[in-house]
Formats: C-alpha cells, sequence, structure tokens
C-alpha cells in the first residue's frame, strides 16, 4: 500500500532530551516536508526537501533539524525540545520536487514536551 | 508574506443541504495552485480538490465544486448534499512558482443529522 508513515504516533518526553520522529514513504517520491499544525495557525512549514541531500527551510525552522540521506526517509530531529515545540507534527510526500503537487500526508505525530 | 486566509473559524449545515466555505489569498505569481484539504477527527490530511490558477474552469470531485475568482483572489469550497462524513476541519492551501505551500488557519465544519 502506498503511503507515508511516521514514528511515533504519540509521544510525550521532557524538556531538552533530544528526539528523532521518522518520516518513511514508499512511493519513490522526490518531494517531502514536515509541518506542524497548531490550534488557530493552521499548518506551518518546517523543513522540506526537493530530492537527496537537499533540504531548505520553511516558515518556522528553528529549534528542528532535518536530513535526507535516502529518498525515502526525512527524519525530523529535536535537539533540546522545549515546551513550545508540543504540537502536532505531519510529514509529507508528493511525486515531484514541486509544491504544487499533490501532497500524501502520514498519520501525524502528537507531541508533548514537559 | 504570502498568505491565505479563511474568515470563517466554524461553520456548520444541515445534513443534504449546501455550504460554502471561503478562502481568499495574496500572491505576486501569475501561475500558482489552490487546493482544499480536509482533516476528519481522525487527523488524516486528505486532498479534496485543486485548481490550477491558469484554468478558467473551476474544478470539481463529485459534491465538492470550487468557486474560483482569480481577480478577486478567492477559492471558495462548495460542498453539496452534506452528508455527516464531511464533518472536518477544512484547510485551503496555496502554492507555485516559487512560493512555498501555504496553508489557511482552517474551518471547522459541522455537519447536523
Amino acid at each position: 500500500e502506498a503511503q507515508v508513515t511516521q514514528n511515533p504516533r504519540y509521544l510525550i518526553t521532557v524538556t531538552g532530551k533530544k528526539l528523532t520522529v521518522t518520516c518513511s514513504q514508499n512511493m519513490n517520491h522526490e518531494y517531502m516536508s514536515w509541518y506542524r499544525q497548531d490550534p488557530g495557525l493552521g499548518l506551518r512549514q518546517i523543513y522540506y526537501s526537493m530530492n537527496v541531500e537537499v533540504t531548505d527551510k520553511g516558515d518556522v525552522p528553528e529549534g528542528y533539524k532535518v536530513s535526507r540521506k535516502e529518498k525515502r526517509n526525512f527524519p525530523l530531529i529535536l535537539e533540546s525540545p522545549s515546551p513550545n515545540q508540543t504540537s502536532l507534527y505531519f510529514c509529507a510526500s508528493s511525486p515531484r520536487g514541486q509544491q504544487w503537487d499533490e501532497q500524501f500526508f502520514g498519520p501525524g505525530t502528537r507531541l508533548t514536551v514537559l | 508574506a504570502q498568505t491565505v486566509t479563511q474568515s470563517q473559524p466554524e461553520m456548520s449545515v444541515q445534513e443534504a443541504e449546501t455550504v460554502t466555505l471561503s478562502c481568499t489569498y495574496d500572491t505576486s505569481e501569475s501561475d500558482y495552485y489552490l487546493f482544499w484539504y480536509k482533516q476528519p477527527p481522525s487527523r488524516q490530511m486528505i486532498l479534496v480538490i485543486r485548481q490550477e490558477a491558469y484554468k478558467q474552469q473551476n474544478a470539481t470531485e463529485n459534491r465538492f465544486s470550487v468557486n474560483f475568482q482569480k481577480a478577486a483572489k478567492s477559492f471558495s469550497l462548495k460542498i453539496s448534499d452534506s452528508q455527516l462524513g464531511d464533518a472536518a476541519m477544512y484547510f485551503c492551501a496555496k502554492a507555485g512558482g516559487s512560493e512555498k505551500l501555504v496553508f489557511g488557519k482552517g474551518t471547522k465544519l459541522t455537519v447536523n443529522p
């Protein structure tokens, strides 16, 4: 089944404890992206990647890191999480390296930082 | 910054009736794409409909259609014959050219039986 998977789906952690949220797609998509969703703010882009080894900042990149060593994987790294990073996170991918393609979203990761 | 504005934080509709969700945007691009995404309580983001700005004909997908007014920078979503399963958050989004995909803040749609 063609899909975008994220792990974990739920995570409660404490301030300063490094964590990684994994994202993987099995559709051979070139473009991948991370968003965070907060009440009243909609979805905001954190980082995106047009292809392997190519990443760029979105609108809210502070406090996050990403890497794209393989086409299928695009992990989101929080080196030192803080409570303001408590949010719902979505990974998405699209076939070509274009932002206007339909994006296929993962199921979301609910992160709570205490 | 490019923005997408959804002026209705919440809307409600009776089952089988029609509802229209509003979206306006700003852009400096001549060619771009507009989207409506649905997020049901499962939280899964699902593409409802997509419109290419250079196409004058309004996009339709079954009971979902858009009213695209390029000069007014307006992109509303009409849901006909509303069903209980249409209850969700709906997000308008825009992308194109050098612009990243930008989402509006969402409209929560309630469908009353």
